[in-house]
């Protein structure tokens, strides 16, 4: 059965540390992974890696896809409260879209 | 804001009943999502439609059905609700056919007593 796994399930840092979140899957004809954000309300996207896009870079968010060992981290460094947030890690495969169940990170002042 | 709008924000009612959730995407994207989100199962895709087709189809139960029409707006109905069907349910949609950059609208809450 397709499934993609995320961990830790939780996080939790001090301002300005790096943490690194961990993402992995298990499918049939794998076409993309996406990381999401997701506060209070509904995810917001952050990167979508490919076979021809394993690495993505936004700030202080940076994402890679390591197609070899099926997963992905997201690491965010210089950590704010304001990162606070669910992060939320899909795979898309054999028209397909499967969630994992999230790492929840909180950064404390 | 996404430029996804949802109705309702919230909905309550009681097993058995049916309710409709409407969707209406951002401007130009022709792809709709729709997904249930529930704290024991977290985000699951239900289904996708592209321009008015379906295009894939996930988790859905044969209780709900989905369609989108020439104006692009989706609706979901689900019937015949049961306690565990109480979730928030996000619509998201995209200008292209793959999954990609989507767009979440805010979601609604459904609650069935």
């Amino acid at each position: 059965e397709d499934k993609v796994v995320q961990s830790p399930l939780s996080l939790v840092v001090h301002e300005g540390d790096t943490v690194t979140l961990n993402c992995s899957y298990e499918v049939t004809n794998f076409r993309s992974l996406l990381w999401y954000k997701q506060e209070k309300k509904a995810p917001t996207f952050l990167f979508m890696l490919t076979s021809s896009g394993i690495e993505k870079k936004s700030g202080r968010l940076s994402s890679i896809l390591d197609k070899k060992e099926l997963s992905s981290i997201l690491n965010i460094t210089a950590t704010q409260t304001g990162d606070s947030a669910i992060y939320l890690c899909a795979v898309e495969a054999s028209n397909q879209f499967y969630f994992g169940t999230g790492t929840s990170l909180t950064v404390i002042p | 804001d996404s430029g996804v709008t949802q109705t309702p924000k919230h909905l309550i009612t009681a097993t058995g009943q049916r309710v409709t959730l409407r969707c209406s995407p951002r401007s130009g994207d022709l792809s709709v999502y729709w997904y249930q989100q529930s704290l024991d199962q977290g985000l699951q895709f239900l289904i996708q439609y592209y321009n008015g087709e379906e295009r894939a189809k996930g988790n859905i139960l044969e209780r709900f059905s989905a369609q989108q029409f020439p104006d692009l707006h989706s609706e979901l109905n689900l019937s015949s609700l049961e306690l565990g069907d109480s979730a928030l349910y996000f619509c998201a949609s995209s200008a292209r056919w793959e999954l990609g950059t989507q767009y979440f609208g805010p979601g609604t809450r459904l609650t069935v007593l």
